[in-house]
């Protein structure tokens, strides 16, 4: 059974803090990860994917890809209150069929 | 990115009866996804709505409780049949782009009462 497992949450973070949102996964050979940020009633929203070992920076946004500890991670700069949502990882196990975390639930505080 | 149209966006069901879904693409597609998510839960994947073939559905997940169509390729229904108070969930289409990553339409909010 292929898993994504997040780390469990909620996560607080004061605003302009960085905010530091981890997954693993199980199947070792998934190549395509992705991070969803869903608000609560709303659909998940692609903001971050990443296919090859490292950094990847959008913005706030930075994506980690480590494939040989099988871990992928979120960090978002300077949190703003706007950044409370679910972030939902999410792995792909067969073009397009995806696997996803449970989500951690991030709360930016004033 | 596509746009999926997804209707309806919520209803209130019956014990016992059924509720179509559909899924509307602006552009053709291959696959079609459909993903359930139960209350404070995440995503789980349903099926996947081929073109011109049978679905092909997950485990836990059976062609007589959510029969899906896919007539061509930018449509898609989810039937969700004989339904009970535990298939209250938000049902999603999404359409994978050419990288794989899934962009999903605006849900349906199913509550059965």
């Amino acid at each position: 059974q292929k898993e994504v497992e997040q780390n469990s949450g909620p996560l607080s973070v004061p605003e302009g803090a960085i905010a530091s949102l981890n997954c693993t996964y199980s199947d070792r050979g998934s190549q395509s990860f992705f991070w969803y940020r869903q608000y609560s009633g709303k659909s998940p929203e692609l903001i971050m994917f990443i296919y090859s070992n490292g950094d990847k920076e959008d913005g706030r946004f930075t994506a980690q890809l480590n494939k040989a500890s099988q871990y992928v991670s979120l960090l978002i700069r300077d949190s703003q209150p706007s950044d409370s949502a679910t972030y939902l990882c999410a792995v792909d196990n067969q073009g397009g069929k995806l696997i996803f975390g449970q989500g951690t639930e991030l709360s930016v505080k004033p | 990115s596509a746009v999926i149209s997804q209707k309806p966006s919520r209803d209130i069901c019956q014990r016992g009866t059924s509720l179509t879904i559909q899924c509307q693409v602006d552009s053709q597609v291959t696959m079609m996804f459909w993903y359930r998510q139960q209350p404070g839960q995440s995503l789980t994947l349903i099926a996947t709505a081929n073109q011109g073939s049978e679905a092909t559905y997950e485990s836990g997940f059976v062609i007589d409780k959510f029969p899906i169509s896919r007539p061509n390729l930018t449509f898609s229904t989810l039937t969700v049949s004989n339904m009970s108070p535990e298939d209250s969930s938000i049902y999603l289409c999404s359409v994978p782009r050419e990288n794989t990553e899934a962009f999903f339409g605006q849900g349906t909010r199913l509550t059965v009462v």
